[in-house]
Parts: C-alpha cells; structure tokens; sequence
C-alpha cells in the first residue's frame, strides 16, 4: 500500500511569489492534516480536514496560507505571497479515523529567499 | 507556551547501552502520548503510544513510562543500536477535545555510537 506522498520535495522561491505543494495521503483516510517544522522547532500542527471540509484550521499563521481539498482526496497548501518566515518543512499526515495513528509523509522543504 | 517539552536537543549513547529520552507536558487534558522517529529527509513514522489509564507500554526494545503526577514520560530504548540513530519527537492528545489534536515537542537526536 502505497504511504502518504507529497511533492515537491524541495521548493526555494523568492519572497513575495507563490507556492502550491501538493500532498496525496493514503488511499481511503478521510483525515488529512498539514503540519510545519521551522528549524530546530517542534512539528507545528496547520490544519485538518475530514473528507474535503476543513474541521480545525486553528494552526494556519495568516491569511497567506490557504489549504483545499477539493473532492476529499489530495489537498493542496497555497502560500502566497510569500514570506522569509514561512521557510520550513512542510508535512502532510493522514488517518484513517481521527482517533487514528498519523502517517506522515516525507514532507516539502521550503526556502524563501 | 510549548505544551510539550524535550529539554534535551542531543544525546549520545554507546550501542548496547540504555538510552533514554525524556519528555514533559503542562497540559493535564492530555490522554494519549506518542512517541515518532524521524530520518533525515524522512517524514516521521511512529514508534509506540500510550495512553493515560496506563504507566508503561512495551514493544520489543522499546518501552515508554509515563509518570502522570509529573506529568513526564520517557522512551527507554535498550540495547540501543546504530539505526536508532534519528531524532525522537514526543507528541500529545487530548480526546476531550474532540479533535485528538497532536502536540509535539521540539524534537531530541539521538545518536548510537557503535
């Protein structure tokens, strides 16, 4: 079974552009969840979603991130335009029931110069 | 205000030996811990949970204690090998909030020299 893929693997763009990274989780998980890691920082939680309808977005920084899942399958995370702050990796986890255990995959790392 | 706490960013244990990862919270709504390893270039993958009804769970080398007055846990890792070599995050929930929301903490490598 295939685990939870995301791409790009490593994005570096200027400030002030804009950025997609695209995460597909495992097939049948209802739940995905985006999550950051600035350096050297703890794995901060994003948002959520159950199918394609946003159940917490209590971590999302500002109004330059924007998350979809249209159709309840792959999600995709939008920053624009983006900041120096926003540098970090990027994961996308899934679960099959939101009790469930987390798959994450390899995550997107973003610079922005 | 981190709710969850690695104090310790490295550890260095000689393979064979005992290491020991340390983790601690402020949030006594948190039920359920877990504990992840992640490899370079890797997203981090599960290693073992526990939950709050208990003070111990054990799998194979790994075993992680939680100590609710404390309000500490630990992952204990014997013996410890070479390809434990990774950075262990610890992570927390609280299943009363309904969204079993995971809390991690900063992360602490740990390194087995063989």
């Amino acid at each position: 079974e295939a685990g939870v893929t995301q791409f790009p693997s490593h994005s570096v763009i200027e400030k002030g552009q804009t950025v997609t990274l695209r995460c597909d989780p495992i097939s049948g998980h209802d739940n995905l969840y985006w999550y950051r890691r600035v350096m050297g920082k703890e794995i901060k939680f994003l948002l959520h979603f159950v199918k394609e309808s946003k159940q917490d977005e209590s971590g999302m920084p500002n109004n330059r991130f924007l998350a979809e899942r249209t159709g309840g399958t792959y999600s995709t995370l939008k920053v624009q335009p983006a900041e120096l702050e926003d540098s970090g990796v990027y994961f996308c986890a899934s679960s099959q029931v939101i009790q469930g255990r987390r798959f994450f995959g390899p995550g997107t790392r973003l610079t922005v110069l | 205000d981190q709710q969850v706490k690695q104090n310790s960013p490295s550890l260095s244990v000689q393979e064979g030996r005992i290491s020991i990862l340390n983790c601690d919270y402020t949030n006594s709504m948190f039920d359920y811990f877990l504990w992840y390893k992640k490899y370079p270039a890797e997203g981090p993958t599960f290693l073992i949970s526990i939950s709050s009804i208990k003070d111990k769970n054990e799998d194979g080398r790994f075993t992680v204690f939680l100590n609710k007055s404390a309000k500490h846990l630990s992952l204990h890792i014997v013996p410890s090998q070479p390809g434990d070599s990774a950075v262990y995050f610890c992570a927390a929930s609280a299943g009363t909030s309904g969204t079993y929301k995971y809390i991690f903490g900063t992360g602490t490598r740990l390194k087995v020299l063989a």
